[in-house]
């Protein structure tokens, strides 16, 4: 098992442009999330997926778009990326069952 | 989800038991203890969970009290590589949508 892999691991954006953060798993996992930290600060929920057709806002939604068109798969859109999305995203995943969830290894953002 | 309270920050010495407090005085019935840790820029990592019952892994064990109001992650010999951010997060485990939320956590120190 691959686990959860995010693309890009870094990315350089310019205001106004538009691009979609990957996540993928291979456990077969229900739920997925978009979580967003930045420098010093905790993690916040973007948007997340309880299966796939199914997603729901979290905190900070905002500026993002999320599709779940498959169970592996869970893309995370920034329409019109501005100099205050700039942070590390990750996304995570976890079975229907009483377990925890599994986080990638991030993807540190940067719009200038 | 009910709130947790965690310190900002803990020592340890490298050997010793690390003991991580949490108090979360409003939680429910139905609503399981999570702890999660994070390395430097790392994803967050999951350690243990637990309802009502003491749990113990090969990574903590995790002491819930009778009343459930409060929890303690331990870690039994610290070493450096345990330095990190640990959450206590509590959440409604059931067939839902139920996201993680995490507050800001403790920085733990491991010291040589």
């Amino acid at each position: 098992n691959a686990g959860v892999t995010q693309t890009p691991k870094f990315q350089v954006l310019k205001t106004g442009q538009s691009m979609t953060l990957q996540c993928a798993q291979d456990m077969n996992h229900e739920y997925m999330s978009w979580y967003r930290q930045d420098p010093g600060m905790g993690l916040r929920l973007i948007h997340y997926s309880v299966g796939a057709g199914i997603t729901d806002q979290g905190e900070v939604p905002n500026g993002y778009n999320v599709s779940r068109s498959t169970t592996e798969d869970f893309p995370l859109r920034l329409l019109s990326a501005a100099p205050s999305q700039t942070s590390v995203y990750f996304c995570a995943s976890s079975p229907v069952q009483r377990r925890g969830y599994t986080f990638g290894s991030g993807t540190r953002l940067t719009v200038v | 989800d009910a709130k947790t309270t965690q310190p900002p920050s803990m020592d340890c010495a490298e050997g010793r038991a690390a003991n991580l407090p949490c108090n979360h005085s409003t939680i429910s019935g139905n609503e399981y203890v999570y702890w999660y840790r994070q390395i430097h820029s790392q994803g967050p990592q999951y350690i243990i969970h637990g309802l009502k019952n003491n749990e113990t892994n090969e990574m903590a064990s995790l002491i819930i009290t009778e009343d459930r109001k409060s929890s303690t992650l331990i870690l039994p010999h610290a070493t450096l590589r345990d330095t990190a951010v640990y959450y206590c997060i509590v959440r409604v485990d059931v067939s839902g949508n139920t996201p993680l939320v995490f507050g800001k956590g403790t920085r733990l120190s491991v010291i040589a």
